[in-house]
């Protein structure tokens, strides 16, 4: 079974609209913790935000924030007034504490900003 | 404070041969990941290493071999290269602990002809 599933393959959307990208996550263990990374088309992964299973409120970075909803198993990521520098593909990715701390990743969504 | 990096950049080589893929680890940081992704794939997990010692393997046959020096850069080997193998090699630096996070390098492109 899939641990990470990002739903949407690729989206459009209107600079300085806020843009939701979805995640949902697989785990039994308790203990894990999640992140989104960018990866612009040169390939550089980009460390965008943390949320850690036991944190109590939703993390923000900035234009970015993380709606974690546990029960659900979701952990979107949302981006505020977007930028066309914001066209890229996103990933999330888990970490579990019996997973000797690798990260497993999602199938990733392509972003494009249009102006 | 210096970022990840990798070398080189792009690399061809052919079916049967060997490659040796470098990473240098951010400052201060004690613990290198590394990462396959094929073209419009999520990242693979290949192996981590802390302190020179392999701790962890995703599900990669033993021709995926790693180094991890005591300045915390590390090595990515793969012997006998197959088709398959063409993909972007990402390495990730971090300190060893279960919230602190991976920041990557610019990763490697191989193409196996």
């Amino acid at each position: 079974a899939q641990k990470i599933t990002q739903t949407q393959p690729g989206m459009f959307v209107q600079e300085k609209e806020a843009v939701t990208l979805d995640c949902t996550y697989d785990t039994s263990d308790p203990s894990y913790g999640l992140f989104w990374y960018k990866q612009p088309s040169s390939g550089e992964m980009i460390f965008l935000i943390y949320q850690g299973s036991y944190d109590q409120q939703n993390a923000t970075e900035g234009r970015y924030s993380l709606n974690f909803q546990k029960a659900r198993k979701s952990a979107n990521l949302v981006i505020s007034a977007s930028q066309l520098g914001d066209s890229a593909m996103y990933f999330c990715a888990m970490r579990e504490m019996d997973s000797n701390y690798q990260l497993i990743w999602g199938a990733g969504t392509k972003l494009i900003i249009k102006p | 404070e210096t970022g990840v990096t990798q070398s080189p950049t792009h690399l061809i080589k052919t079916r049967g041969q060997q490659v040796t893929l470098r990473c240098s680890s951010q400052s201060g940081h004690n613990t290198v990941s590394w990462y396959q992704q094929a073209l419009g794939q999520g990242p693979q997990f290949i192996f981590q290493y802390y302190r020179e010692e392999e701790n962890g393997r995703g599900n990669f046959p033993p021709r995926f071999s790693g180094l991890q020096f005591p300045n915390y850069s590390s090595e990515l080997n793969v012997n006998a290269l197959e088709l398959d193998d063409s993909a972007l090699y990402l390495c990730a630096s971090s300190l060893y602990g279960f919230t602190d996070t991976q920041y990557f390098g610019p990763g490697t492109r191989l193409t196996v002809l």
